[in-house]
């Protein structure tokens, strides 16, 4: 079963550190997502993005946050300086197909970021 | 409130009984999804209602949608242990260039043995 790798699986950082989350998203997919969830609320939205650019993104996603597909495997969500509020767990997910079709997402396990 | 918000929030049943959860939403869907949260870990799609449908079942999952009255609901059927997790709704947003998939709050289910 193909599936969505994000490393790595817990960070620790100091306040005001940069923060670089890394996803292999499924080979073949072609949308690609991250969403976040602060312990025991709701799974948020952050940003999609496909064909090398943003397609929507939330507006918990300002400057601070961007996203590459560096290579043809790598999906990354960088964090330039990370604040107390970020910690939470950063889920990447891909899906085939975007837009409001029957498209289901493939979520990784998340990344755990501590902000200290 | 946001798209997608599942009542109750937090369900507590012995093995062997039925679970049935609640979403609401609130613009117009081309399909509705339901995912599950095993603690700590990533979201798995569950299923997928389509919104010309009414009723869909898998395995032991029953779902049900209703657009006039824009609410969905889950029942897990013969629920075990290993059932045990969060369930969230999931709507794609109505935006024509839109692309994202948003989750309500969820709801917690404990299976006791």
């Amino acid at each position: 079963e193909p599936e969505v790798t994000q490393t790595p699986s817990h960070q620790v950082t100091q306040m005001g550190q940069e923060v670089i989350l890394r996803c292999v998203p499924i080979s073949n997919h072609l949308y690609f997502y991250w969403y976040r969830q602060i312990l025991g609320q709701k799974v948020e939205f952050l940003v999609s993005f496909y064909n090398n650019e943003i397609s929507e993104k939330s507006e918990i996603f300002d400057d601070q946050f961007s996203v590459e597909r560096p290579d043809g495997s790598n999906f990354t969500l960088k964090i330039r300086s990370t604040k107390l509020e970020d910690s939470a767990m950063y889920f990447c997910a891909s899906s085939k197909t975007g837009g409001p079709g029957a498209n289901v997402l493939t979520f990784g396990a998340g990344s755990r970021l501590t902000v200290l | 409130s946001q798209q997608g918000e599942e009542d109750p929030q937090a369900l507590s049943i012995q093995e062997g009984e039925n679970a049935t959860m609640n979403c609401s939403y609130k613009t117009s869907i081309n399909n509705l999804q339901w995912y599950r949260q095993n603690s700590g870990r990533g979201l798995v799609h569950l299923i997928l209602i389509r919104s010309n449908e009414r009723e869909k079942h898998s395995g032991r999952l029953r779902v049900t949608l209703d657009t006039s009255k824009k609410s969905s609901s889950l029942l897990i059927t013969a629920s075990r242990a290993a059932d045990t997790a969060s369930y969230f709704c999931a709507t794609w947003s109505a935006k024509a260039a839109g692309n994202k998939l948003t989750f309500g709050g969820g709801t917690r289910v404990l299976v006791k043995p």
